[in-house]
Parts: C-alpha cells; structure tokens; sequence
C-alpha cells in the first residue's frame, strides 16, 4: 500500500488559510487520497477525498498535483474548532478498508 | 440519521480474560473496518467484513477476530488479553468497498486491561 508524509505540525492563525501537505509519491493510478481529522482521541472525522481532480466541499479543498504524488487540504478559513490531527492516506480501490494511516499532521489553530 | 454505533463506550478487562466489541453501522452500509489506535503505534488496520465475509486483515495475531451479521452489524472477540491491548478501538463503514466511498468512523470503545 501506498505510503504518505506529512508534517508532524503546522500553526495557523484562526481565520487564516491553513494549508496541509501531504506527500504520497508511490501512489497507484486507481488509488485515492482521503484526508480525515481527529479531535481529542474521538473517532477520526472524514474531510474529503480525491482522485485526481481538485475538489472543494463545505469543510475544505483539495489540490492533488498533476503527477499525483503529493496533495493539499486548504481549510480556507480555520477556527479554533479546527485544531486537530489530520490525517492524509491513500485508499486503494481494492481493499479499501485496509488504509494505512501515517502520524497525521498536528494542525493548531492560534486566536 | 444515525451514524456508525460502538458499544460498550469504556471498558475494563483484567489480563487473560476476553472480550467482545459490538459496532452497528450505518443503515444502508454493508463494508465494516475495524482499527486499533495506541498512542504508540497510531491507528492500525484490523480487519475488514462485507457481506458477512472477512475481506481484509491486518497484521494482529489470531487473539483478534471478528464476525458480521447478515444485517452487517459486527461484532470483535480479542481473547486472553494483555496489557498491550489496552486501546481505543474503532469501527468504521462504509456503503461498500470500493474505494470512491467514504467511511464514517465511530466514537471507539475505550478498552483498558489491568
């Protein structure tokens, strides 16, 4: 299974963009990026997920490079409530349950 | 509607005994997964059910297994615990496997061994 990088931690200031990397240069054509959060031990919250197209909900955006080897979660407009740990994987079409989750990102969100 | 329901919420077992971990998901989903957060290891793959079949499987000794339901509630059995099972075990589900669906993941039971 594809494996991800992300950074361990990132600050943002609230209101301000906050911008994840993710690095997933081994990626199969027929996997998908998904990104999840998770706030104080709860279970991890789904966010977005892409192939290879951008795509936009009413959480986040996320912009997968052209070769597909690496991807941002923008959070246009972080809140306090946004601190989390996000976490960035790659699901394969077949197995799509057996995701390998990385340490994730430790996103704080700063008034 | 309702999202994906694990019971018991806290849980604590003395070393050898076992224990069972219900997760019922949400109405109209047929894949479950099941994960073991530590803060050591992080969030590690169990095993995966559709259709009452075991799909995938992660890398647990054979103390851990699961079953599904024909009604895709499931069910995981970790027997003569150790201490090192002390973790927070999540469910997760999904419509079904492919991987363009989402999976919705539960609140965790928190499972302490003393």
């Amino acid at each position: 299974d594809a494996k991800t990088t992300q950074p361990p931690s990132m600050d943002c200031a609230e209101g301000r963009a906050a911008n994840l990397p993710c690095n997933h240069s081994t990626i199969s054509g027929n996997e998908y990026v998904y990104w999840y959060r998770q706030i104080h031990s709860q279970g991890p919250q789904y966010i977005i997920h892409g192939l290879k197209n951008n795509e936009t909900n009413e959480m986040a955006s996320l912009i997968i490079t052209e070769d597909r080897k690496s991807s941002t979660l923008i959070l246009p407009h972080a809140t306090l409530r946004d601190t989390a740990v996000y976490y960035c994987i790659v699901r394969p079409n077949t197995n799509a349950g057996k995701s390998t989750f990385g340490d994730g990102t430790t996103l704080t969100v700063k008034p | 509607k309702a999202g994906v329901t694990q019971t018991p919420r806290y849980l604590i077992k003395t070393r050898g005994q076992q224990v069972t971990l219900s997760c019922s998901p949400i109405s109209g989903h047929r894949s479950v997964s099941w994960y073991q957060q530590t803060p050591g290891q992080g969030l590690q793959f169990l095993f995966e059910y559709f259709s009452e079949t075991q799909r995938n499987k992660g890398n647990f000794p054979g103390r851990f297994s699961g079953r599904q339901f024909s009604n895709s509630r499931s069910e995981m059995n970790v027997s003569t615990l150790e201490l090192g099972d002390s973790a927070l075990y999540l469910c997760a589900s999904s419509l079904t496997m492919g991987a363009n669906y989402g999976y919705t993941f539960g609140s965790g039971t928190r499972l302490t061994v003393v």
